[in-house]
């Protein structure tokens, strides 16, 4: 049972535009999201991470929403760059004191940034 | 220079045997885990460990084992009862508790990539 999902398993964007990257999830004890991307052959690094008090985060180029009522969240990057091209996953989990709190992982999608 | 280490890059196994995957950290985190890539699968959990000599199995342990003897490793065997063993192994850890590891989640090694001869 894939309790996060992300449908879309490529996606590819022009230089300067934005990427839009989706993920669903249907655990509702879910309360912490994160973003992760890779590259080949390396281990996948932090991006982005949003509570679920919040509807939206920001970093520079990089954005997460968050739907609740629709169990859904995206990222977007604007504007996207050549370097961004990686694997993007999305991950959940609860937050637990004192415990190790288990991320689940989205299936990746691959993002392609073309000239 | 904290960080986490995955040996070797490349493993090469024959059918039947067993190897081991070494997986070092010197972040000071309490956990650890080791996740399996597959293509069109994304990151499935194998095992995992909230503290010395203790680990809880994952989605998918069968044919693997770990042991947790000192907080800085979490080693995994992939044995011979493991049927489909070529994949991209990770290792990661976290703090547990609040704080650092609710913001950044794992801290992940450059993984090993197993394959079978």
């Amino acid at each position: 049972d894939q309790q996060v999902k992300q449908n879309s398993p490529s996606l590819s964007v022009q230089e300067g535009r934005i990427s839009i990257l989706n993920c669903d999830y249907t655990n509702s004890m879910f309360d912490y999201f994160l973003w992760y991307k890779k590259y080949p052959a390396e281990g996948p690094t932090f991006l982005i991470s949003i509570s679920s008090i919040k509807d939206k985060n920001e970093d520079g180029r990089f954005t997460v929403f968050l739907n609740k009522s629709a169990k859904h969240l995206s990222l977007h990057i604007v504007p996207s760059q050549p370097g961004d091209s990686a694997v993007y996953f999305c991950a959940a989990k609860t937050i637990n004191t004192g415990t190790a709190s288990k991320l689940t992982f989205g299936t990746g999608t691959r993002l392609q940034v073309t000239l | 220079d904290g960080g986490i280490t995955q040996s070797p890059k490349y493993l090469f196994r024959k059918e039947g045997q067993n190897v081991t995957l070494s997986c070092e950290q010197n972040l000071n985190h309490d956990a650890m885990y080791w996740y399996r890539q597959d293509p069109g699968q994304g990151l499935r959990l194998i095992y995992y460990s909230q503290i010395v000599n203790d680990f809880q199995k994952g989605d998918i342990a069968e044919g693997y084992s770990v042991s947790r003897e000192k907080k800085e490793s979490f080693p995994l065997t992939v044995t011979s009862a493991q049927k489909n063993p070529t994949a991209f192994y990770l290792c990661a850890s976290s703090p547990t508790g609040l704080g650092q590891g609710i913001i950044y989640g794992y801290t992940f090694g450059s993984g090993t990539r197993l394959t079978v001869v």
